[in-house]
């Protein structure tokens, strides 16, 4: 049972373009979503996050949407540069009996090309 | 600051015998959490403390999979006998209590089981 699912294993973009990475999930109960960056040989990296009552977040570069209707959110990144290729994890907060729980999505591998 | 520290950053063993792992969490952090992250897939949440309590370990094989965190600070978690299905790189998080949700990840140690 994939609550939270990312489609798309890898993207490849030009650096300078625009990157869009999608996610989508399945339980109407999450409160916040986040997208975590991660290198080869690294553990996650916090990039940004946004809160269900919330539509759009923007930070720098870094900007996600959140369509709740479609329960779909999506990572922008522009422009796109090298040090950006990465693997991208979409994760959604879920409160069950006061605790705070993540639910990952499966990843999308990031590619920049020069 | 510091980050989160876990050690080995590699392992590998035969099924059937035991290992263990460590993290010290960032200074402060009353949550801490271990994940297991298969290739090609995200982190699966295994088990949650809140200081030295445990607050969510539902998806904790507890047939062969045992975790601690004693004084609320550092944590072990073991598992015994291992199995080739458990490898995977083994992710601790930590958090503030009052955060913005985000979670801090260590580096990770990778398993393989032969």
């Amino acid at each position: 049972d994939q609550q939270v699912k990312q489609n798309s294993p890898s993207l490849s973009v030009q650096e300078g373009r625009i990157s869009i990475l999608n996610c989508d999930y399945t339980n109407s109960m999450f409160d916040y979503f986040l997208w975590y960056k991660k290198y080869p040989a690294e553990g996650p990296t916090f990039l940004i996050s946004i809160s269900s009552i919330k539509d759009k977040n923007e930070d720098g570069r870094f900007t996600v949407f959140l369509n709740k209707s479609a329960k779909h959110l999506s990572l922008h990144i522009v422009p796109s540069q090298p040090g950006d290729s990465a693997v991208y994890f979409c994760a959604a907060r879920e409160r069950i009996q006061g605790a705070q729980k993540l639910v990952f999505g499966q990843g999308t591998r990031l590619t920049i090309n020069p | 600051e510091a980050g989160v520290a876990q050690s080995p950053r590699y392992k590998i063993i035969e099924k059937r015998q035991s290992v263990a792992f460590w993290c010290n969490p960032i200074s402060g952090h009353a949550t801490l959490y271990w994940y297991q992250q298969i290739l090609g897939q995200g982190p699966k949440l295994l088990i949650q403390f809140q200081n030295n309590g445990v607050v969510d370990d539902s998806q904790l094989p507890k047939d062969r999979f045992s975790a601690e965190r004693l004084k609320g600070v550092d944590s072990t978690l073991k598992i015994q006998p291992a199995k080739l299905e458990d490898s995977a790189v083994y992710l601790c998080a930590s958090s503030a209590r009052d955060s913005r949700y985000e979670q801090y990840f260590g580096p990770g140690t990778r398993l393989t089981v032969t």
